[in-house]
């Protein structure tokens, strides 16, 4: 069976401060993974997705990197964390554009 | 405005009752997908819709790919059906776009 882990749960972070957010699936090769992220009451907005290790494609611009550096791995980071960051990280995998399955989430304040 | 939108935005049932969720999408969907999100921020997937309609337990969903809309339909709400619900539409290979959300609330 397919699993996917996030880490960490929760953060609480400083403005300016560098952030890196994990996510890890197993048990599915070459996965396309997916970057979401939700305002408190608010809708998932798609970041990035990645369909093969080292390719990331950015959805939208809100001063975040992401990286897939193992076919199993993707990784959400910014060097300088801004008040607007605040949020729940979500991350996702499917095979080619069929169903999405989540993870259980990272709860991220930026103080 | 909002690409995909999903009335009502909250809704109050009570056990054993039914009702009926929709989206309709001013962008060109080409599938639909259908979650529930916990209290605790988790989401599950109901359904993967193409053109047409499925059907699961209690739930089913429809998707109007002509008419640009999608439905899900429950019947006899239970207590662990309460969460907000998001459709999300696909029209651009691997960008899904979400729905604005339904906050269901299943009373006893």
């Amino acid at each position: 069976a397919q699993t996917i882990h996030q880490w960490p749960v929760a953060e609480i972070k400083a403005v300016g401060s560098p952030l890196s957010l994990g996510c890890t699936i197993k048990g599915k090769s070459s996965p396309n993974l997916y970057w979401y992220w939700q305002a408190t009451g608010g809708t998932l907005q798609q970041l990035f997705y990645s369909i093969t290790v080292g390719q990331v494609e950015s959805v939208v611009q809100l001063n975040l990197s992401a990286s897939r550096p193992k076919d199993d791995q993707f990784i959400l980071s910014t060097e300088k964390l801004l008040l607007s960051h605040s949020g729940f990280y979500l991350c996702a995998w499917g095979i080619q554009e069929n169903t999405l399955y989540f993870g259980e989430g990272s709860r991220l304040i930026v103080v | 405005g909002d690409k995909v939108k999903q009335s009502p935005s909250a809704l109050s049932l009570q056990e054993g009752t039914n009702s009926a969720l929709r989206c309709n999408f001013s962008i060109a969907a080409t599938t639909v997908q259908w979650f529930l999100q916990n209290p605790r921020g988790s989401l599950m997937n109901l359904f993967y819709l193409v053109p047409g309609t499925k059907e699961n337990g209690r739930l089913k969903s429809a998707f109007d790919s002509k008419e640009s809309y999608s439905t899900l339909h429950i019947r006899d709400a239970q207590l662990e059906d309460s969460g907000t619900y998001f459709c999300a539409a696909d029209n651009m290979g691997y960008k899904l776009t979400f729905g604005t959300g339904t906050s269901l609330l299943v009373d006893p």
